[in-house]
């Protein structure tokens, strides 16, 4: 089993709203990522967790917060955003951060920022 | 700088027929490599990966060449089918500090025509 689950499948928010995306695995990975893919582009790391610690933030703005409340579970809080923001955002997990594991992509959150 | 170059956008091959697609790396730290076929909406799907160590992999219809003298390496799909079409990513895997990192290319869109 390699699923990664994400919700919502879609978001459409306003500039001044908040909001959350969920990620979830159960394959018992320690590493998880944060990815956001504009059209036609490849995916863009923005946060890596490594045993539910942030080990990695790619300098995304503040008005993306990430939150690893255990190892099966990975939040992005919106707040702010602004509509370049819209995006496909991608969840990962791996085995390990080290070591040559395979990142496995949940579905993505199709997020609309107006 | 790219790291990791996919130099053709696109690809059409007719059904039953090779699929070859190519990506080059700059960055000789670089030690494991991925290939991820990805559908629009939706988050990229793990298809096969390379050790640095290999110079072939295969599974099923799908076979990884890498050259590493080169920099170099080639998905194969054969027979490709319809249900092929999608864009196709290279992804390069190093170390950074205590974090593996994946690198993408910028994709290469298979068409395979019935």
């Amino acid at each position: 089993d390699t699923e990664v689950t994400q919700t919502p499948k879609h978001l459409v928010m306003g500039m001044t709203n908040k909001k959350s995306l969920k990620c979830e695995q159960h394959m018992g990975h320690r590493a998880m990522y944060w990815y956001k893919q504009k059209a036609k582009k490849p995916p863009e790391l923005m946060f890596v967790y490594s045993y539910e610690k942030l080990s990695i933030n790619e300098s995304v703005p503040s008005r993306f917060s990430p939150e690893c409340p255990n190892s099966s579970l990975l939040n992005l809080h919106l707040h702010a955003l602004q509509p370049e923001d819209s995006a496909l955002y991608l969840c990962a997990s791996s085995r390990r951060v080290g070591g040559t594991d395979t990142q496995y992509f949940g579905p993505g959150t199709r997020l609309t920022v107006l | 700088d790219q790291q990791v170059k996919q130099n053709s956008p696109s690809l059409s091959v007719q059904e039953g027929r090779i699929s070859i697609l190519n990506c080059d790396y700059t960055n000789s730290m670089f030690d494991y490599f991925l290939w991820y076929k990805k559908y629009p909406a939706e988050g990229p799907t793990f298809l096969i990966s390379i050790s640095s160590i290999k110079d072939k992999n295969e599974d099923g219809r799908f076979t990884v060449f890498l050259n590493k003298s080169a920099k170099h390496l080639s998905l194969h799909i054969v027979p490709s089918q319809p249900g092929d079409s999608a864009v196709y990513f290279c992804a390069a895997s190093g170390l950074s500090g205590s974090a593996r990192q994946l690198t993408f290319g910028s994709g290469t869109q298979l068409t395979v025509l019935p």
